[in-house]
């Protein structure tokens, strides 16, 4: 089955600066990509996603890379604020079998 | 709409005891899941479903049990609770059609298994 690697598992930055989360992936079937952020004490909440047809996608501050050759997708936050602290979660799925997760970043914007 | 709602918030179980974690949504979505989250290890899926009387064992699912006999709520049941099942605990829905859509979850509930 799928196994989904992240990296690091916290994270801190100075607010302005910018913060990079790494996950690989073990199952080249996965084609779908999604970023959940986790606030204390709340559920996760989707931030963005990407499929295996685009290379790159943003939105506003946060953008996602993916490389299927090298199995291995990104989170980009640019000009981190003192709201982007939070825990973050990488997944994988085919589309075809429920999303399994990675074990999350806990990001922490130092102001 | 008030989206994924679970309760209790919190609960405190004796070893041996048993419990229902209730998850209702109001979407009308007809994916739902389980999940557990233990500290630095992620959520791991206990039990999904894709429709009403339909239901999936997860990776983790011994010592839960699920049914789905309605659309709107997936309750979670734990027998003979063990302190290996301390954990928060979380419910989530997708809308039908695919497993590419966004999820989402309910607040979580914390158990204790003491």
């Amino acid at each position: 089955g799928e196994n989904v690697e992240q990296h690091p598992s916290t994270l801190s930055v100075q607010e302005g600066d910018s913060a990079v989360i790494k996950c690989t992936y073990s199952d080249s079937a996965s084609n779908y990509f999604p970023w959940y952020k986790q606030e204390l004490g709340k559920g996760p909440q989707l931030i963005i996603d990407i499929r295996s047809n685009v290379g790159e996608k943003k939105d506003q501050r946060i953008a996602v890379t993916l490389n299927k050759t090298a199995k291995h997708f990104s989170l980009h936050i640019t000009e981190t604020q003192p709201e982007d602290s939070a825990v973050y979660f990488c997944a994988a799925s085919s589309g075809n079998t429920p999303l399994v997760f990675g074990k999350g970043t806990r990001l922490s914007v130092i102001a | 709409n008030a989206g994924v709602t679970q309760t209790p918030k919190f609960r405190i179980l004796k070893i041996g005891q048993s419990m229902t974690l209730q998850c209702t949504q109001d979407m009308n979505h007809n994916y739902m899941y389980w999940y557990r989250q233990d500290p630095g290890m992620g959520l791991k899926l206990i039990y999904y479903s894709v429709g009403a009387g339909i239901t999936d064992k997860g990776e983790v699912p011994n010592g839960y049990n699920v049914s789905r006999s309605t659309t709107e709520d997936f309750p979670l049941r734990l027998e003979l609770a063990a302190p290996s099942q301390t954990s928060v605990y979380f419910c989530a829905s997708t809308r039908s059609g695919s497993l590419y859509n966004e999820q989402f979850f309910g607040p979580g509930t914390r158990l204790t298994v003491l």
